[in-house]
């Protein structure tokens, strides 16, 4: 079984800085995707950035970048020049190569964006 | 607009009774699920399905139900086997068939218990 493990419960960023989210996850697949998922107060989860096992180029998406490693099972988020809206909760998450299989989550990191 | 509805947004149940959260999704995708959130546990898988008519329980199944009689719809059902059913509920749905794979979610139904 697969286990998705986020160590920070709370972050907290000054606007305009830049914060790192940290994800470490157990597996026996070798093929797999990875996942950060934002949802703000509103509840809507909300993709914010997909990586492939397969691709050893990291995933970028404007602000949002992750560092993967995957020998190390490590999957951090890095969000730079933070602004307000990225307040939420992130959550990790691992799917198996097929698609169709559910996806596990970890329990999340609250982030919190300081004006 | 394609996406994932579910429904009520919010739901009150009395102890003892049975209550089925809908989720209805005009994605055309294959596979649903049910998660549930709880403070401080992220989301917990409770079933999903893959295709019609099949179905699989996921981590915390006991006390909930499910049926796929239609690929739109994968309905929830909270019986009152369920001991603390208070809980934020999400519905999720994806394809195996394009390699930008992801799961899309609902907006949630908070169900609780009075």
């Amino acid at each position: 079984a697969q286990t998705v493990t986020q160590s920070q419960p709370e972050m907290s960023v000054q606007e305009a800085e830049t914060v790192t989210l940290s994800c470490t996850y157990d597996t026996s697949e070798n093929n797999y995707y990875l996942f950060w998922y934002k949802q703000p107060p509103s509840r809507q989860m909300i993709l914010v950035i997909r990586q492939e096992a397969y691709k050893q180029q990291n995933a970028t998406e404007n602000r949002f970048s992750v560092n993967f490693q995957k020998a190390a099972k490590s999957f951090s988020l890095k969000i730079s020049d933070s602004q307000l809206g990225d307040t939420a909760m992130y959550f990790c998450a691992f799917m198996k190569d097929s698609g169709n299989t559910p996806l596990v989550f970890g329990k999340g990191t609250r982030l919190s964006v300081i004006a | 607009d394609g996406g994932i509805t579910q429904s009520p947004k919010y739901l009150f149940r009395k102890e003892g009774q049975n209550v089925t959260l809908s989720c209805e999704q005009n994605l055309n995708h294959d596979a649903m699920y049910w998660y549930r959130q709880d403070p401080g546990q992220g989301l917990r898988l409770i079933y999903y399905s893959q295709i019609v008519n099949d179905f699989q329980k996921g981590d915390i199944a006991e006390g909930y139900s499910v049926s796929r009689e239609k690929k739109e719809s994968f309905p929830l059902t909270v019986t009152s086997a369920q001991k603390n059913p208070t809980a934020f509920y999400l519905c999720a749905s994806s394809t195996g068939q394009d390699y930008n794979t992801e799961a899309f979610f609902g907006q949630g139904t908070r169900l609780t218990v009075v």
